[in-house]
């Protein structure tokens, strides 16, 4: 079956506290981003990768990391959470660049404390 | 400045009825817009797009209508039924088609 996972799905941490949430794809796509959902702005880019080792910020990237080593895995750092990154996040992965073919993750909430 | 914009945040509606979701945009750059459907615990799904060069685009009982003039498109689902209950994202892309920017979304409940 086709998917995106990702991994914490829930998670409360603490200010500070390095994190790391897990994505990955079994399609074989090439392209691959994150995106977090807050109430009142929708879903905003945090960085976008197509493919392994090229990756490019989105609208959003402060606080944020990413690597792409493999071109299944696309994982999201966050080197010293603050509160104002507790949000909902959704990673997501298509074989072009072409937006309308991108499949989401279930996505992943996180509150930091 | 937010580039999309959604303004109703839910919409109510009973089965059988059209529901219309209309969002606004800002950037006369974005050339394709897409519509995503999202329900809860789960990752947006992609549901129809249309491009700028066009007015209009149908899927079965989705139809997109795009004025550039007014900067505004909607989406009309009829009939609504009530598994189309969830949240409506709209969204945009200009020069780089893998940038989107997103609506704040609607919320839609379609009343049995």
């Amino acid at each position: 079956e086709a998917q995106v996972t990702q991994n914490p799905r829930y998670l409360i941490t603490v200010t500070g506290k390095k994190l790391t949430v897990t994505c990955s794809q079994n399609m074989n796509h090439e392209y691959m981003s994150w995106y977090r959902q807050d109430p009142g702005l929708g879903l905003r880019q945090i960085y976008y990768s197509m493919n392994v080792e090229v990756t490019d910020k989105g609208d959003v990237p402060e606080g944020y990391k990413v690597s792409r080593k493999e071109k299944r895995n696309f994982p999201l750092i966050l080197e010293s959470p603050s509160p104002n990154q507790t949000s909902l996040y959704f990673c997501a992965s298509s074989l072009s660049d072409r937006a309308e073919t991108q499949y989401f993750g279930p996505g992943t909430r996180l509150l930091v404390l | 400045d937010q580039q999309v914009k959604q303004n109703s945040p839910s919409l109510s509606v009973q089965e059988g009825r059209i529901s219309i979701l209309n969002c606004d945009y800002t950037n006369s750059m974005f050339d394709y817009f897409l519509w995503y459907k999202k329900y809860p615990a789960e990752g947006p799904t992609f549901l129809i797009s249309i491009s700028s060069i066009k007015d209009k685009n149908e899927d079965g009982r989705f139809t997109v209508f795009l004025n550039k003039s007014a900067k505004h498109l909607s989406l009309h689902i009829v009939p609504s039924q009530p598994g189309d209950s969830a949240v409506y994202f709209c969204a945009a892309s200009g020069d780089s088609s893998y940038k989107l920017i997103f609506g704040s979304g609607t919320r839609l409940l379609v009343r049995p």
